[in-house]
């Protein structure tokens, strides 16, 4: 069964300091990974994938993953916080093996929310 | 491009009524999934569908039903509502094939009194 850990509820951390957000998965097969954010009574806006290839991912607002196979992790990171960061971040996995005859159900964490102080 | 539409955006209901809740993928977005997400959790699949035709379903009772339209848009049927169906319900639309992303909708506050 697909599962995915976020062990941090929260992450705190000063502006323009370094953030990662952690991310440990559970899939059969190849995985599909994703990073989403989402703001107060918002829905999730995507920020970056990770299919196949280069292990360092690079997608929206400055954010890049990376991709772990051996430790089955895809910690999402930042090298310069800021304050607009702040937010609630969700990673989600999906298996590579599912075709669009079944589902392409995906499996999101439970969260990680995000903190950045001036 | 319009993103993904959702109405309505709140709905306040009681308990043993029942509800709809509407959904409009991105242009050219032929899959469209719903999930729950109830306050300070991850959000929970509920449905997918493509081509008019469920594709997968999560964890939930019957009283939960879906259809798409042939323009692709999506309903969310919730009978006999419980005050456990108090949450945010999202659509989110996705491309076939790839790694198959999706793009997420505002989303519906349901709440049951």
């Amino acid at each position: 069964a697909q599962s995915v850990a976020q062990p941090e509820d929260q992450v705190n951390v000063a502006e323009g300091n370094p953030l990662t957000v952690k991310c440990t998965y559970s899939v059969s097969g190849n995985p599909y990974l994703f990073w989403y954010v989402q703001y107060p009574n918002r829905g999730l806006q995507f920020l970056l994938k990770y299919i196949t290839g280069d292990n360092l991912v690079k997608g929206s607002y400055g954010f890049e993953a990376e991709f772990n196979k051996s430790q089955t992790s895809f910690h999402l990171k930042k090298p310069s916080a800021l304050v607009s960061d702040s937010a609630l971040y969700f990673c989600a996995v999906r298996a590579a093996a599912q075709t669009y005859s079944s589902a392409s159900k995906i499996i999101f964490g439970s969260g990680t929310r995000l903190s950045i102080r001036p | 491009d319009a993103g993904v539409t959702q109405s309505p955006t709140h709905l306040i209901k009681t308990r043993g009524q029942h509800v709809t809740l509407r959904c409009s993928p991105i242009s050219g977005h032929k899959s469209v999934s719903w999930y729950q997400q109830v306050l300070g959790q991850g959000p929970q699949f509920i449905f997918q569908y493509y081509e008019k035709e469920e594709r997968g379903r999560g964890n939930f009772p019957d009283r939960f039903s879906a259809r798409q339209f042939p323009n692709y848009s999506s309903e969310l049927n919730v009978n006999a509502l419980l005050l456990g169906d108090s949450a945010l319900y999202l659509c989110a639309s996705s491309l076939v094939g790839g790694a198959g992303e999706q793009f997420f909708g505002p989303g519906t506050r349901l709440t049951v009194l």
